[in-house]
Parts: structure tokens; C-alpha cells; sequence
């Protein structure tokens, strides 16, 4: 089955630096790689995915990158914001299933 | 349109005794998926229902169980619960139509073992 890591499990930026998570998978039919935002006492927000058709993908102040000969991909949060604290995760799948990898806890400095 | 919701929020049971959970999709969405998560282990997937069959299913004892009604609703349920158990159980719903695997979570319920 798929096997998904995530790096770094905890990262601290000072506001308005930038923060990259990245994350490694094991199954190369994996086509379908989500990024979930989890904040306290909630369950994960989906904020960005990306398909295995197209190498990067902006949203504002999120993007995400895909290798897929590396089978590796990236999350990057630009111009941080104390409320873009939380942890966060990445999923690697296709149809009907996604394997989640351990998730980051990203504090941001104000 | 109206998230996905858990109930209850919040329970606290004794070892030895059975817990069932409530799931409500987004409405219009066929699939259900249960994750177990725990400091430790991070999301653990536990299984996945549509239109009313289990899917697929993850690597969890027998304890474990669910089921998927004609609405879509969605019950879990642990039987003999171990101090292991305590967890933050999420629900979440999927359009699956034939796409790539869109979740949308619930807040979840958050269960202790006592």
C-alpha cells in the first residue's frame, strides 16, 4: 500500500517568512496529492491539492509542487501569518482512498 | 450547504464497554470514511462506506466496525473498549464521482477510555 512521510514534524518562522513542508510517497499510481490545515479543536480543512498532470499550483499565499519522478511533493506558505498556525498534513491517493502522512505543526512568531 | 457533523462531540467511557458514533455527510455525498487519530500515529484510516457497502478498510481489529445507511449516514461503532482507544475519531464525506478523492472532515468526536 502507499507509505506517505511528511517533513518537518514541527516548524517554527517568524511571521511574514516563508514555511515548506514536504512530503514523500511510495506508489507511483498515486495521482491525487491533498493538503489538509487542522487548527485546534477542528477536523483537517482541505486548503490545496494537486492532480498528477500539472507540476505546481498556486492559491494566494499557498502553493504546492509535485516531483513525481522523485515521488516527492511540497507545500509553501508565503508572507506567513500568525494564523496560519496549525498542523498541517499531506495525502498521497487516487480514487476512493489517500494515505495521510504524519503531519507538521507549524507555529508562527508574531 | 451544511458541513459535515458528529455527534456526540464529546463522550467518556469505561474499559469493557461499547461506544457507537454518528457521521452525517455533506449533503449529496455518497462515500464515508472514519480516520482514528492519536498524537502519536497522526490520521489512521479505519474503513470506507458508499452507497451503503463497505469499500474499503483499514488495518484495525474486529472491534471496529461500521455501517452506511440508504441516506448516506454513517454509524461507528468499538466494542470492548481498550485505554488505547482514546482518540479524536473523524468523519469524512466525499462527492466521489468519479474524481479525484475530495474529503471534507467533521469536527470529530473525541472519546476517552477510562
Amino acid at each position: 500500500g502507499e507509505n506517505v512521510e511528511q517533513h518537518p514534524s514541527t516548524l517554527s518562522v517568524q511571521e511574514g517568512d516563508s514555511a515548506v513542508i514536504k512530503c514523500t510517497y511510495s506508489d507511483s499510481a498515486s495521482n491525487y496529492f491533498p493538503w489538509y490545515k487542522q487548527e485546534l479543536g477542528k477536523g483537517p480543512q482541505l486548503i490545496i491539492d494537486i492532480r498528477s498532470n500539472v507540476g505546481e499550483k498556486k492559491d494566494q499565499r499557498i502553493a504546492v509542487t509535485l516531483n513525481k519522478t522523485a515521488k516527492h511533493f511540497s507545500l509553501h506558505i508565503t508572507e506567513t501569518q500568525p494564523e496560519d498556525s496549525a498542523v498541517y498534513f499531506c495525502a498521497a491517493g487516487g480514487y476512493q482512498k489517500v494515505t495521510f502522512g504524519t503531519g507538521t505543526k507549524l507555529q508562527v512568531i508574531p | 450547504k451544511a458541513g459535515v457533523t458528529q455527534t456526540p462531540r464529546y463522550l467518556i467511557k469505561t474499559r469493557g464497554q461499547q461506544v457507537t458514533l454518528s457521521c452525517s455527510p455533506i449533503s449529496g455525498h455518497r462515500s464515508v470514511s472514519w480516520y482514528q487519530q492519536t498524537p502519536g500515529q497522526g490520521l489512521q484510516f479505519l474503513f470506507e462506506y458508499f452507497s451503503e457497502t463497505q469499500r474499503n478498510k483499514g488495518n484495525f481489529p474486529g472491534r471496529f466496525s461500521g455501517r452506511q445507511f440508504s441516506n448516506s449516514r454513517s454509524e461507528m461503532n468499538v466494542s470492548t473498549l481498550e485505554l488505547g482507544d482514546s482518540a479524536l475519531y473523524l468523519c469524512a464525506s466525499s462527492l466521489d464521482n468519479g474524481g479525484p478523492y475530495e474529503q471534507y472532515f467533521g469536527p470529530g468526536t473525541r472519546l476517552t477510555v477510562t
